[in-house]
């Protein structure tokens, strides 16, 4: 079945900087990528997602890559704000449900 | 609009009981996910749902999970003789299309469970 990796599990980052974030899939098949965050107390809410007929997909500060080849598509999130910190999970589609990575915790510092 | 709303969001539940988590799905959305969040892990797939037909129940734990889905909106998830593992979050999520895994998944807040 579907595995996904995701790292790093924990980023520090001053206010204004970038911050990335990377996943690898294990199932040639996943042909949706979701991402997720997720603050504390509360669930998961999308952010951004990419879909495998398209590389690279932006929305104001946010924007996602993919490399169906290589099996790995990235979370980008630049001039960071203290608003951004939570918890971000990267998700694989598998054929009728999600699997997600284990987490990133995003700290951005004032 | 509403989103998904899940009751109670807070369970403490003696080991050895029963427990029942409801879900209302976004009003119209077609399928329905149950997850289950460990402390400082990612959400782990538990069931789907399509209308009122379990599709898919491959990551309920053991034979004490129970999910149904009657009437093809409000979800009930029923966990029997809890035990301590069973302590985490549940989450619920809706899509609207049947196409399940490549549509949007809009989530609940969770039920945090304790079992004690």
């Amino acid at each position: 079945g579907e595995n996904v990796e995701q790292h790093p599990s924990t980023l520090s980052v001053q206010e204004g900087d970038s911050a990335v974030i990377k996943c690898t899939y294990s199932d040639s098949a996943s042909n949706y990528f979701p991402w997720y965050k997720q603050e504390l107390g509360k669930g998961p809410q999308l952010i951004i997602d990419i879909r495998s007929n398209v590389g690279e997909k932006k929305d104001q500060r946010i924007a996602v890559t993919l490399n169906k080849t290589a099996k790995h598509f990235s979370l980008h999130i630049t001039e960071t704000q203290p608003e951004d910190s939570a918890v971000y999970f990267c998700a694989a589609s598998s054929p009728d449900k999600l699997i997600f990575g284990t987490g990133t915790r995003l700290q951005v510092f004032p | 609009g509403a989103g998904v709303s899940q009751s109670p969001r807070y369970k403490v539940a003696k080991r050895g009981q029963d427990v029942a988590l409801r879900c209302d799905p976004i009003s119209g959305h077609v399928s329905l996910f149950w997850y289950q969040q460990a402390l400082g892990q990612g959400p782990e797939f538990l069931t789907y749902f399509q209308n009122e037909a379990q599709l898919d129940k491959s990551g309920l734990p053991s034979d004490r999970f129970f999910a149904e889905r009657p009437e093809g909106s409000v979800s009930t998830l029923k966990i029997q003789r809890t035990q301590q593992e069973d302590s985490a979050v549940y989450l619920c999520a809706s899509s609207l299309r049947a196409s399940g895994n490549t549509d949007t998944q809009y989530f609940g807040p969770g039920t945090r469970l304790t079992v004690l």
